[in-house]
This record gives C-alpha cells, sequence and structure tokens, in this order.
C-alpha cells in the first residue's frame, strides 16, 4: 500500500488565487511528521512546512498552511496568495516514528505539478 | 550560510564507467541522507550517514553501489560499472538533529545522472 498518496497530477490556479494540494497517509505509528517540498523546474528541493503528529494547532509559514486531519490522515497544503513562482511541483513526504530503524526515512508522494496562470 | 552542496549537477557516463556523486552538509549538520528520483516519481531513499558510519543502507541496490562520509571531506556516492537504468536525479540532504521530532531535511539541488 502507498504510503503517501497524492491524487493530483496536475492542478492549475489563477495568480492571486488559494489553492489546495492533497495529500493521505498511511502509518500505524503515533508519532510521525509530515513535510511538503517544492520542486521548481531547476530541480533543487525546498523545504516549505512541517507538522507532526502531536502538534495542536494546523502549521503555517507565510502563505503556506497545512491543513492537517488526523482522523482522516489527511495533510493538505494550502497557498494563499498564488504567485506565478509558486509554478513546481510539490512533494508530500512522511516520516514515522521519533526513534529506531527507518525512523528517519523520509518516504515521498509522487507529487502534484502546480501551474499557476496569470 | 551554504546550503548543501553537491556536484556535479550534471554526469553523463557511458556504460560500465564509474559515477562519484559528491554532498556536503550545511554547515554543523552531521547526518547525511542520499535519495533517487527517477522521472515522474518522489524521491525514494537509499542510505542514511553519520561521519564515518554507514546506519542504514536498506534502500540501495546491493550490488554496484556504495557510499561514504568520511571523517573529513564530503559524502560520496559511488556507482560502479553504470547501466542505462541508472539514469535519475541522485538527491542528498543533510539534517542537524535525529532526535527531535522535526529534524527537516535539506536537500540540495541534486545531480543528474545520465547513462548512455
Amino acid at each position: 500500500a502507498q504510503k503517501i498518496t497524492q491524487t493530483q497530477p496536475g492542478m492549475f490556479v489563477q495568480e492571486k488565487e488559494a489553492v489546495t494540494l492533497d495529500c493521505t497517509y498511511d502509518t500505524s505509528d503515533p508519532s510521525y511528521g509530515l513535510f511538503w517540498y517544492k520542486q521548481p523546474s531547476s530541480g533543487e528541493m525546498i523545504f516549505l512546512i512541517y507538522q507532526g503528529s502531536y502538534d495542536q494547532q494546523n502549521a503555517t509559514e507565510g502563505r503556506y498552511s497545512l491543513n492537517f486531519q488526523k482522523a482522516r490522515k489527511s495533510a493538505n497544503l494550502v497557498i494563499s496568495a498564488s504567485q506565478l513562482g509558486d509554478s513546481a511541483m510539490y512533494f508530500c513526504a512522511m516520516r514515522e516514528g521519533l526513534t529506531g530503524a527507518g525512523s528517519y526515512q523520509l518516504t515521498f508522494g509522487k507529487g502534484t505539478k502546480l501551474s499557476v496562470i496569470p | 550560510n551554504a546550503g548543501v552542496m553537491q556536484n556535479p549537477r550534471h554526469l553523463v557516463r557511458r556504460r560500465g564507467q564509474e559515477a562519484r556523486l559528491r554532498c556536503s552538509p550545511m554547515k554543523g549538520h552531521s547526518h547525511v541522507y542520499w535519495y533517487r528520483q527517477l522521472p515522474e516519481e518522489g524521491l525514494k531513499f537509499m542510505v542514511y550517514l553519520q561521519k564515518e558510519n554507514i546506519i542504514d543502507e536498506s534502500g540501495m541496490p546491493k550490488e554496484r553501489f556504495s557510499a561514504e562520509f568520511p571523517k573529513e571531506g564530503p559524502s560520496i556516492l559511488r556507482i560502479q560499472q553504470v547501466v542505462r537504468g541508472d539514469s535519475a536525479a541522485y538527491f542528498c540532504a543533510s539534517s542537524l538533529d535525529l532526535i527531535i521530532a522535526k529534524n527537516i531535511q535539506y536537500f540540495g539541488a541534486g545531480t543528474r545522472l545520465s547513462v548512455l
């Protein structure tokens, strides 16, 4: 079974509008972290935002916020006021456990390609 | 504050040659990770190293691939006798502290390996 599922291969959004990128995850570990990374066409991976499984509030970083619904096992990324520079691939990733084997590995989804339209 | 540095950015090899990919972690980071990204895919974990130690290489192919992180100098991912299927982007990441829950992994720009 996929541990991270991103169901939207591609998304379009009008400049200055908000957009939500979906991510669902699968884990039986009560302790985990969820990450979003941005990969522009130049190829580098840029960390955007983190949500811990025990965090009480949804994470926010500037125009990025994470809509964390633990019971549904979803961690959707919300980008407000989209800009042309937001056009990129976006990857959701998970790290399971705080310690022990495999707890440092990030497991990535297949990504969503976001295109911002002027 | 320099980020994770990877070189070369692009590497072309013929089948059977060796590929050496280098990664210098962020200043102060002692944990290094290597991931591989095939076209249209997310990144896949290969290996996790600390200085002079391989902690987990469960994601690395058993043959032809090796990694090191010496006491001095960058981490090296080495692929011997490359085949066309090795063509991919190889990313290195580093982190500051494993124990804290957040443990952000910061990535380099990757090395794009093309095998002819």
